[in-house]
């Protein structure tokens, strides 16, 4: 049982360049998301995905889309990347079940914009 | 606009000491509170939820509604405890949107 998958681990582009950051779940999650981490400012969500085929921006959204190819898969795009972007990502999947409510969590994409 | 606020960015303490890491929330309904805990080159992952009135590593949190408080403690601290900590509010319904404090730095001195 894999959780959450994130791919790449690691990413340097230049300014202006487009790249997908792929993740997948494998828990059968409806809700997925999107986080940026940077210091001093935690975690802001970027998008959210309540269920297949619906997405909703959250705090930081500009310069991003995402793609909820399927339940398992939630895609970010940055279409032309900046320096600004230079960040942290983490992909996470959640269910409440029973009355419990937990968000797992990928293993990080560290993206790098020069 | 529901909130969640970490005041300490850094947190040191001697090793034995206990630790209170403190969070406060601003929501206007009846949330879901977490602690997640991101030990180095880690992922995120749960640490423990007001729901579930645990303890867990020794840690526990207990949900104030009156201060909106929901600070994180532990009366002996370890050094395996160095970690960033992070408080985290949920919204039930609406996806399950996960609102999250910009984090408490943990380290436990030996």
């Amino acid at each position: 049982n894999a959780g959450v998958t994130q791919t790449p681990k690691f990413q340097v582009l230049k300014t202006g360049q487009s790249m997908t950051l792929q993740c997948a779940q494998d828990m059968n999650h409806n809700s997925m998301y999107w986080y940026r981490q940077d210091p001093g400012m935690g975690l802001r969500l970027i998008y959210y995905s309540a269920s297949e085929g619906t997405t909703d921006k959250g705090e930081v959204p500009n310069g991003y889309n995402v793609s909820r190819l399927n339940k398992r898969e939630f895609s970010l795009r940055l279409e032309s990347a900046a320096p600004s972007q230079t960040s942290v990502y983490f992909c996470a999947s959640s269910e409440t079940t029973a009355g419990n409510t937990e968000a797992f969590f990928g293993q990080g994409t560290r993206l790098t914009v020069v | 606009a529901q909130r969640v606020t970490q005041p300490e960015k850094l947190l040191s303490v001697f090793k034995g000491a206990p630790v209170e890491l403190k969070c406060n929330y601003s929501y206007s309904g009846s949330p879901e509170l977490f602690w997640y805990v991101q030990y180095s080159r880690q992922r995120l992952q749960l640490l423990l939820r007001h729901i579930s009135r645990e303890s867990i590593k020794g840690f526990t949190a207990d949900l104030n509604k009156g201060e909106t408080s929901f600070h994180l403690k532990k009366p002996f601290a370890q050094e395996e405890d160095s970690a960033m900590y992070y408080c985290a509010l949920s919204r039930p319904g609406a996806g399950n949107q996960f609102y999250f404090g910009t984090g408490t730095s943990l380290t436990v001195i030996p």
